[in-house]
């Protein structure tokens, strides 16, 4: 199985803060990466698909780079709605595995 | 508008079952893959089975297989996880979600609201 890991686990930032959370894989996975975004008692909802490409209706700010093995989200400028959970995710083979989340906090 | 939701879970004791199902509505469900992921209180996400669009071709998690199955009802436009020989480890929430077509990378783009499954002597 392909191993995701993610970092960091947490942070604390504030209102208008640029964020960035990486992803690993254990190995080759091209641009095959989704990132989600989870808040409390909810589903996950995708933001990026295929490393890069913005999901349609989430705002400008989130935008996702890499291939190979190794990838970033980032929010340029973070708001009060973004303090939630993110986690990445591979699908270039099954199983469909996650990395653990990086769970963004208020400063 | 797409939705997907879940019923069926619930308080089961160890050893016992448990099938959940997955209402689809706003699009052909024959058209999609399909999938169940799970995620245990207030942890990370794991994904447990798919379903290829006519039924015909599954995939399991090795923690499951052999015990879960999945299987649809185009016609209902509904998906169903029988869990079968339920363990404590199973308790989790588990979610119904539409893989993406045509993105390139399959991404998972609508999950349900999530159903609770509790096994638990």
């Amino acid at each position: 199985d392909i191993q995701m890991t993610q970092s960091p686990p947490s942070l604390s930032a504030s209102v208008g803060d640029r964020v960035t959370i990486s992803c690993r894989a254990s190995q080759y996975i091209s641009k095959f990466l989704n990132w989600y975004q989870q808040k409390p008692g909810r589903a996950p909802n995708l933001l990026i698909y295929a490393a890069s490409s913005l999901q349609s209706g989430v705002p400008s700010r989130f935008s996702g780079s890499g291939s190979g093995t190794d990838f970033t989200l980032t929010i340029s400028s973070l708001q009060p709605e973004d303090f939630a959970t993110y986690f990445c995710q591979q699908s270039y083979s099954a199983p469909r595995t996650f990395g653990g989340g990086t769970k963004v906090e208020i400063k | 508008e797409v939705q997907l939701v879940e019923s069926g879970g619930g308080l089961v004791h160890p050893g016992g079952s448990l099938r959940l199902s997955c209402s689809a509505s706003g699009f052909t469900l024959s058209s999609y893959w399909m999938h169940w992921v799970r995620q245990d209180p207030g942890k990370g996400l794991v994904w447990v089975s798919r379903m290829n669009t006519d039924g015909s071709s599954t995939t399991y998690a090795d923690s499951v297989k052999g015990r879960f199955t999945v299987s649809r009802d185009n016609a209902k436009n509904t998906l169903y996880l029988q869990m079968n020989s339920l363990r404590v480890e199973d308790t989790a929430v588990y979610y119904c979600v539409r893989e993406g077509r045509g993105s390139g990378s399959y991404p998972f783009d609508y999950w349900g609201q999530g159903t609770l499954v509790t096994v638990s002597s």
